[in-house]
């Protein structure tokens, strides 16, 4: 497909496991973003890059929560020893330079 | 106070009314302006977007930029039940690679 792809679309977790969310951005984008988005709000940035930098980690809302691309590509998000806020959906976008975000349909994350 | 505010509704009205969504901002330095329309468990598209001030139109919609009041709208014509839905705005500074989203709007259109 030429969407952005994400998996699992839906993961259920005990507290305290780890989880590895991935998302395969459209083809050639540079550009890479990931979002947390809670029941009833908005996305919220977490994260970017362009190819494999890492240029803002920012709104990563703890050292548990850390993501790489390591070949510009498919990125993951991974979360360490998982806890109930961090219960969402995880939105994944992609974009070539300067241009519009195409999202995924995200992960929802469910943590017991 | 988040950098991004937007009323969640929900917002319902008959098909065929003019709908308006707003988001108020406080950072001065977003100069991008998007609308965004997210369905139930999907992830959101863009709908339009607008730099710094001024209108925009395409279609039955109509995206609004007043920065000296720091207030965005976004009008659609001739609403229908397909347009229910999510609609978020979203704002960044020149940069583009950090986009601030409102809480979303939900809007239901009756048919």
């Amino acid at each position: 497909g030429a969407g952005v792809s994400q998996s699992p679309r839906y993961k259920v977790a005990k507290r305290g496991q780890d989880v590895a969310l991935r998302c395969d951005p459209i083809s050639g984008h540079v550009s890479l973003f990931w979002y947390q988005q809670a029941l009833g709000q908005g996305p919220e940035f977490l994260t970017y890059f362009q190819n494999e930098a890492q240029l803002d980690k920012s709104g990563l809302p703890s050292d548990r929560f850390f993501a790489e691309r390591p070949e510009g590509s498919v990125s993951t998000l991974k979360i360490q020893r998982t806890q109930q806020e961090d219960s969402a959906v995880y939105l994944c976008a992609s974009s070539a330079l300067m241009d519009e975000q195409f999202f995924g349909p995200g992960t929802r994350l469910t943590v017991l | 106070q988040k950098e991004v505010e937007q009323d969640p509704g929900p917002l319902s009205v008959p098909e065929g009314a003019i709908v308006s969504l707003n988001c108020t901002y406080s950072n001065s330095a977003f100069q991008y302006f998007m609308w965004y329309r997210q369905y139930s468990r999907k992830g959101p598209e863009l709908l339009m977007y607008t730099y710094s001030s001024g209108n925009k139109e395409d279609g039955r919609f109509t995206a609004q930029v007043d920065k000296s009041s720091k207030y965005i709208s976004l009008f659609i014509r001739d609403s229908q039940p397909s347009d229910s839905a999510t609609y978020l705005c979203a704002m960044s500074g020149y940069n583009f690679n950090k986009f601030y989203f409102g809480s979303g709007t939900k809007l239901n259109v009756k048919p």
